[in-house]
C-alpha cells in the first residue's frame, strides 16, 4: 500500500536558520511526488511536482529534491512568512489516488 | 477570479441532519476531488470524478454521496450526520495522473 511519512512533525527555526523537511515514501511505481504549503484556515497551495529520482526544483527560498525513497524540502534563510504546514503527497502508477503525509508544521521566529 | 470555490465556508448542524457542500471550479479541469482533513490535519481522498464519471471511491460511509452535474461542479451530500463527520472538507480540481491539484478554501463542518 502507498504510504507517506513526513518528519519532523514540527520544526521551529530562527529567521535565517536554514533547514530541511523530510518526506519518506513507499509507492508501487512513482507517477509524481508533490509538495504543498497550507496556511491555517486555508486550502493547500501547490509548490512543486517531482517525477523522477535526481530531479530538483526551486522557488524563492525553497528547493525540493527527490531520491527513490524520499524527498527533501530545503528552506534557505527562512523568513517568518514561511511559517506554515508543508504537505508531501505521492501518486503511484497503480491508480489516480494521491496519498498525503501528515505534514510538517514550520514556525519561523523573527 | 476564484479558481476553486466552495460553499459554505462554515457549517454547524445537529446530528441526524442532512447537508450539502457545493464546489465549483473555473480552471477548465476534467477532474475534481473531495478530501477530508481531520483534527490531526491528515488529508484523505474521498472521491474523484473525471468528466462527471466517478473514478475514485474510497471506503467512506454510503451516507456520503457525491454528485457532479457537469465537469465544473462537484457537490457532496451527507445524510444522517454523525459527530465523527466533523472535519474540514476540501474540494480540488486538476488533471488526471500526476497533475497539480488546486484546492478550494475548505468547508469546516461541525456536527453537534
Amino acid at each position: 500500500e502507498d504510504q507517506v511519512t513526513q518528519s519532523p512533525e514540527a520544526l521551529r527555526l530562527q529567521e535565517g536558520e536554514s533547514s530541511s523537511l523530510n518526506c519518506s515514501y513507499t509507492v508501487s511505481g512513482l507517477r509524481g511526488l508533490f509538495w504543498y504549503r497550507q496556511d491555517p484556515g486555508k486550502g493547500p497551495e501547490f509548490l512543486f511536482t517531482l517525477y523522477s529520482a535526481g530531479e530538483e526544483k526551486e522557488k524563492e527560498r525553497l528547493k525540493a529534491t527527490l531520491t527513490k525513497k524520499e524527498s527533501f524540502l530545503h528552506i534557505t534563510a527562512p523568513k517568518p512568512e514561511d511559517s506554515a504546514t508543508y504537505l508531501c503527497a505521492v501518486q503511484g502508477t497503480g491508480g489516480f489516488k494521491t496519498i498525503f503525509g501528515a505534514g510538517t508544521r514550520l514556525f519561523v521566529k523573527a | 477570479d476564484t479558481a476553486v470555490s466552495q460553499t459554505p465556508k462554515y457549517l454547524v448542524t445537529q446530528m441526524g441532519n442532512d447537508k450539502s457542500i457545493k464546489c465549483e471550479q473555473n480552471l477548465g479541469h476534467d477532474t475534481m476531488y473531495w478530501y477530508k482533513q481531520d483534527s490531526k490535519k491528515f488529508l484523505k481522498i474521498m472521491f474523484s470524478y473525471n468528466n462527471k464519471e466517478l473514478i475514485i471511491n474510497e471506503t467512506v460511509p454510503n451516507r456520503f454521496s457525491p454528485k457532479s452535474p457537469d465537469k465544473a461542479h462537484l457537490n457532496l451530500h451527507i445524510n444522517s450526520l454523525e459527530l465523527g463527520d466533523s472535519a474540514v472538507y476540501f474540494c480540488a480540481s486538476g488533471g488526471q495522473g500526476a497533475d497539480t491539484q488546486y484546492f478550494g478554501p475548505g468547508t469546516r463542518l461541525t456536527v453537534l
